[in-house]
């Protein structure tokens, strides 16, 4: 398996709901990531987990909640968002001790909030 | 302040032609690049990269030289083809192992 899955697809939610992005790889890696890229634009960076323990937030809002509950699992849960924060939400997964193979994106979650 | 930079947003190529994507960078501390190709409603996906220890590496049609005293990297797809087209960004990294990406250049490989 050397997917990184994503769900669901698409995602619609108002301001007051909460939801949950999830994303799940079989492929023994032990870094996982959390993009958010706009339209247009390059993903940026929101969160890094290594070893299943958060090592990076790049300054993301507290409406957005990382947790890795294992090593081939991490959701992205969501509370109060804002209508700029519609975007395609990336996971993906790497090696944790280095980049020689790249990373795995999933196929993403488009995110709209109205 | 952008450190890797792609100043091509379009691409357009014939069929069976060479295509080649440029990329710079400003950080001195980069020392492992990447190219990502994306197809709209996918992720990116790792295509090729390259170690700074070496200033070219081919995979089939994919080639990346990499110009460490320039800041400069490309990519050469050769011969192109139809389902070449696509979003190609280049990325680089330093000591944390996290990408830095370029705004992506939009590749039109026409039959």
């Amino acid at each position: 398996d050397t997917e990184v899955t994503q769900t669901p697809k698409h995602l619609v939610m108002g301001m007051t709901n909460k939801k949950s992005l999830k994303c799940e790889q079989h492929m023994g890696h032990r870094a996982m990531y959390w993009y958010k890229q706009k339209a247009k634009k390059p993903p940026e960076l929101m969160f890094v987990y290594s070893y299943e323990k958060l090592s990076i937030n790049e300054s993301v809002p507290s409406r957005f909640s990382p947790e890795c509950p294992n090593s081939s699992l991490l959701n992205l849960h969501l509370h109060a968002l804002q209508p700029e924060d519609s975007a395609l939400y990336l996971c993906a997964s790497g090696r944790a001790a280095g980049i020689d193979y790249g990373y795995t994106f999933g196929s993403g979650t488009r995110l709209t909030v109205v | 302040d952008q450190q890797v930079k792609q100043n091509s947003p379009s691409l357009s190529v014939q069929e069976g032609r060479i295509s080649i994507l440029n990329c710079d960078y400003t950080n001195s501390m980069f020392d492992y690049f990447l190219w990502y190709k994306k197809y709209p409603a996918e992720g990116p996906t790792f295509l090729i990269s390259i170690s700074s220890i070496k200033d070219k590496n081919e995979d089939g049609r994919f080639t990346v030289f990499l110009n460490k005293s320039a800041k400069h990297l490309s990519l050469h797809i050769v011969p192109s083809q139809p389902g070449d087209s696509a979003v190609y960004f280049c990325a680089a990294s330093g000591g944390s192992y996290i990408p830095t990406f370029g705004r992506g250049t939009s590749l039109i490989v026409h039959p």
